[in-house]
């Protein structure tokens, strides 16, 4: 079946404006995660949801970041008010369990944002 | 707070060679996570290690898991240029009822023909 998808895969936003960056995880995985990922380093968990309850925003940078799933399916990950530091490609995953199952995480191709 | 580092973050070397990647995490974690990533792509795993002594192998590449020194290491043997990638390892990390995955900063490995 289809993997999880992204989108858009490049967002070139000028410093100050919103975006807002979409996540279609596997049909019937219960949770979905939303990763951080700057050049040359590994990802950075920011936010994990289970169904459509955010159970773990604590890697949200900033209150200028917001993510929400609202049906328990697809998941929006939006920055309000852009900055420089923001540019970075930001990874969805999404895995069949929740808490302590041997569940595999699969990840979308990312959504690289720039920020001018 | 969990701290994962790898060594080397880059490594070249050339096909029919062996080497090891080690991952050490700085807390307690029975659940660790190889992932492979080619440039401009996503992340694609590898191994998922459960338990203390865990060992698993694909192909060329094998992981294995040391709970009790809080050390993973993933073995390449006889390398080909195809294995060129940038790989994670990844630390499971469980807060309250929920898990949080910590990442290293990756092993950037470059093959020569």
């Amino acid at each position: 079946g289809a993997g999880v998808s992204q989108s858009p895969r490049y967002k070139v936003a000028k410093r100050g404006q919103d975006v807002a960056l979409r996540c279609d995880p596997i049909s019937g995985h219960v949770s979905l995660f939303w990763y951080q990922q700057a050049l040359g380093q590994g990802p950075e968990f920011l936010t994990y949801f289970q169904n459509e309850a955010q159970l773990d925003k604590s890697g949200l940078p900033s209150d200028r970041f917001f993510a929400e799933r609202p049906e328990g399916s697809v998941s929006t990950l939006k920055i309000q008010r852009t900055q420089q530091e923001d540019s970075a490609v930001y990874l969805c995953a999404s895995s069949l369990g929740i808490s302590r199952g041997p569940y595999e995480q699969y990840f979308g191709p990312g959504t690289r944002l720039t920020v001018t | 707070e969990l701290k994962v580092e790898q060594n080397p973050l880059f490594l070249s070397m050339q096909e029919g060679k062996n080497y090891t990647i080690y991952c050490n995490y700085s807390t307690t974690s029975d659940r660790l996570y190889w992932y492979r990533q080619d440039p401009g792509k996503s992340l694609e795993s590898l191994f998922v290690l459960l338990s203390n002594g865990a060992v698993k192998q694909e192909g060329r590449l094998m992981a294995s898991l040391d709970t009790k020194a809080r050390l993973s290491t993933l073995h390449i043997t006889a390398a080909v240029h195809d294995l060129s990638a940038t790989y994670f390892c990844a630390v499971d990390m469980k807060m309250n009822r929920d898990d949080k995955i910590i990442f290293g900063k990756g092993t950037r490995l470059h093959i020569l023909p």
